[in-house]
């Protein structure tokens, strides 16, 4: 099955600062990848995706970017700020559906 | 749209007893529901794969006679845990897909499960 592993597990950055996560995945058929905001006790929230066909995404602050041959994808938080402290997680999915998760990134934004 | 609701949003029950979810997709069809538990400080791990009209598939390692999956029309899913256990204890959450091919998941809120 699928394995997606997440790096690193915390990060710490100063307000304004550049964040990245970065995220591996070892099934080639994966054609779909999310990443998921998760604040304390509540349900994961969407920031960001990327289908296998783009390398690149960007969203006001928030890009990702895939390597399909390399089977790795990373987000990018730019001018970061202390509301996006929170657990981040990357996820690898086929067609069918169904997600394999990163372990998660604990994003602290220092003001 | 794409909104997806749990119930109840958190419940605590005696060990033994046993416990059902609701996962509701409100204004959409979901042919595929799946169930995730997240321990705390975890990542969430997929439990099963419910599919309207038919059997769920479970990921290995999940009890299948202990974590009883239901999804019996388009828009509802239901686990139910049997026979808790204070192990059992943990965030239940359910999302769903709009169709096939589309692999967006609209997350439900999550149930915190306690069992004493």
């Amino acid at each position: 099955g699928e394995n997606v592993e997440q790096h690193p597990s915390t990060l710490s950055v100063q307000e304004g600062d550049s964040a990245v996560i970065k995220c591996t995945y070892s099934d080639s058929a994966s054609n779909y990848f999310p990443w998921y905001k998760q604040e304390l006790g509540k349900r994961p929230q969407l920031i960001i995706d990327i289908r296998s066909n783009v390398g690149e995404k960007k969203d006001q602050r928030i890009a990702v970017t895939l390597n399909k041959t390399a089977k790795h994808f990373s987000l990018h938080i730019t001018e970061t700020q202390p509301e996006d402290s929170a657990v981040y997680f990357c996820a690898a999915s086929s067609a069918a559906g169904k997600s394999t998760f990163g372990d998660g990134t604990t994003l602290t934004v220092k003001p | 749209g794409a909104v997806v609701s749990q119930h109840p949003s958190w419940v605590i029950c005696k060990s033994g007893t046993s416990v059902k979810i609701e996962c509701r997709s409100l204004d959409f069809q979901a042919t595929t529901m799946f169930w995730y538990r997240q321990f705390p400080k975890q990542s969430l791990m997929l439990m099963a794969t419910s599919n309207e009209g038919s059997k769920a598939t479970y990921e290995q390692g999940v009890e299948k006679d202990k974590f009883l999956i239901n999804h019996a029309s388009l828009t509802l899913s239901t686990l139910t845990v049997t026979s808790a256990h204070p192990e059992d204890s943990s965030f239940y959450i359910c999302s769903a897909t709009l169709s096939s091919g589309k692999n967006e998941q609209y997350f439900g809120p999550g149930t915190r499960l306690t069992v004493t």
